[in-house]
């Protein structure tokens, strides 16, 4: 199974603030990567798939790259909407495995 | 709109048998790919099982594999997880999710249900 490794697993923020949050596989998956936002006690929202491409309707603060086995999410402009977990998705090969997570809170 | 409403959550005892059901509406339910994903209290996310469009395809995650059966039926545009040997670890939130695509690698879930809990306890 392929592993997906989360850096950093949380972090504390200020409103306005660029935020990186990286990801890394344990082999090449090529651009098979997706990103995911969920808040508390709702179901995860898809931001970014195949690694850049930003998903409909999802502001264009985020951004996504990295091919191979490193990857990033940026969010160039922190709001007061992002502060929730961030998870990436390996689509390269089953099973689809995430990575832990990164929580994202209010400095 | 597209919706997905999960069903058939609840508390059952380890070795019991669930069924859930996952139904869609608002679009064309058999044009897509459909995936269980999981998360159990306070952790992370882990994909369960996907199915593809006629279902004809599936795929398990190793933990459930010989345990959990992923079906459709287009006709009620409806998805399902029948799950047998049911351990305390899989005590979690059940998520369906809808893809667009799972082929080739690509494979991304655009629209997700609000999930249902499954608790496995004695």
């Amino acid at each position: 199974d392929i592993q997906m490794t989360q850096s950093p697993s949380s972090l504390s923020a200020s409103v306005g603030d660029r935020v990186t949050i990286t990801c890394r596989a344990s082999q090449s998956i090529s651009s098979y990567l997706n990103w995911y936002q969920q808040k508390p006690g709702k179901a995860p929202k898809l931001l970014i798939y195949a690694a850049s491409t930003l998903q409909s309707g999802v502001p264009s603060r985020f951004s996504g790259s990295g091919s191979g086995t490193d990857f990033a999410l940026t969010i160039s402009t922190l709001q007061p909407e992002d502060f929730a977990t961030y998870y990436c998705q390996q689509s390269y090969s089953s099973p689809l495995t995430f990575g832990g997570g990164t929580k994202v809170e209010i400095k | 709109e597209v919706q997905l409403v999960e069903s058939g959550g609840g508390l059952v005892q380890p070795g019991g048998s669930l069924r859930l059901s996952c139904a869609a509406s608002g679009f064309t339910f058999r044009g897509y790919w459909m995936h269980w994903v999981r998360q159990a209290p306070g952790k992370g996310l882990v994909w369960v099982s996907r199915i593809n469009r006629d279902g004809t395809i599936t795929t398990d995650a190793d933990s459930v594999k010989g345990r959990f059966t992923i079906s459709r039926d287009n006709a009620k545009n409806t998805l399902y997880l029948q799950m047998n040997s049911l351990r305390v670890e899989d005590t979690a939130v059940y998520y369906c999710a809808r893809a667009p695509y799972c082929s080739g690698g690509t494979c991304y879930a655009d629209y997700w249900g609000q999930g249902t809990l499954v608790t496995v306890s004695s």
